[in-house]
């Protein structure tokens, strides 16, 4: 079965510190997507970043970037000088499969 | 704004009863997918709608019924609804398949 799994249900980071979320998969297949999103309380899905398997360079959005490794099926986020407004839920995704999430505090 | 529109926001009804929930995909997207979030849970994937055609079932209950029409919007049908089924329904698309998704901002559905 292709699963995600998130193994921290909640995290907590300090204004302006770097955090980073991890996320797992499992997969049969050489080429496919990898994603991130991000639930605010407003309950919007926001994406966060995206990662296509077969580019060895991680993928970066600004103050967000990830470590994709392939062979290990780990596809963590880092968030970089946090600001409050990322307090959040994160998700990580593979195809139509979702993790259960991480909750993101940014303490002031 | 993700460029993909729900309708309704919201929705009250009763158990027992039948609803429909709408989703118009953004411009282009050929790919439509629908998901249910219960408070605090993860997303479960219902179905996947490419071009008019069914691409792939999730844990869609026999209750739960989809379609994609030749415009492209899409409609969930919930009927013999039940407490369970209170939950906020999301409707994504995509261009292609795989790819992207962009979600919509939800339908919250309140069985009472």
């Amino acid at each position: 079965a292709q699963t995600v799994t998130q193994s921290q249900p909640e995290m907590s980071v300090q204004e302006a510190e770097t955090v980073t979320l991890s996320c797992t998969y499992d997969t049969s297949e050489s080429d496919y997507y990898l994603f991130w999103y991000k639930q605010p309380p407003s309950r919007q899905m926001i994406l966060v970043i995206r990662q296509e398997a077969y580019k060895q360079q991680n993928a970066t959005e600004n103050r967000f970037s990830v470590n994709f490794q392939k062979a290990a099926k780990s596809f963590s986020l880092k968030i970089s000088d946090s600001q409050l407004g990322d307090a959040a839920m994160y998700f990580c995704a593979y195809d139509m499969r979702f993790g259960a999430g991480t909750r993101l505090t940014v303490k002031p | 704004d993700s460029g993909v529109t729900q309708t309704p926001k919201h929705l009250i009804t009763a158990t027992g009863q039948r609803v429909t929930l709408r989703c118009s995909p953004r411009s282009g997207d050929l790919s439509v997918y629908w998901y249910q979030q219960s408070l605090d849970q993860g997303l479960q994937f219902l179905i996947q709608y490419y071009n008019g055609e069914e691409r792939a079932k999730g844990n869609i209950l026999e209750r739960f019924s989809a379609q994609q029409f030749p415009d492209l919007h899409s409609e969930l049908n919930l009927s013999s609804l039940e407490l369970g089924d209170s939950a906020l329904y999301f409707c994504a698309s995509s261009r292609r398949d795989p790819d992207t998704q962009y979600f919509g901002p939800g339908t919250r559905l309140t069985v009472l």
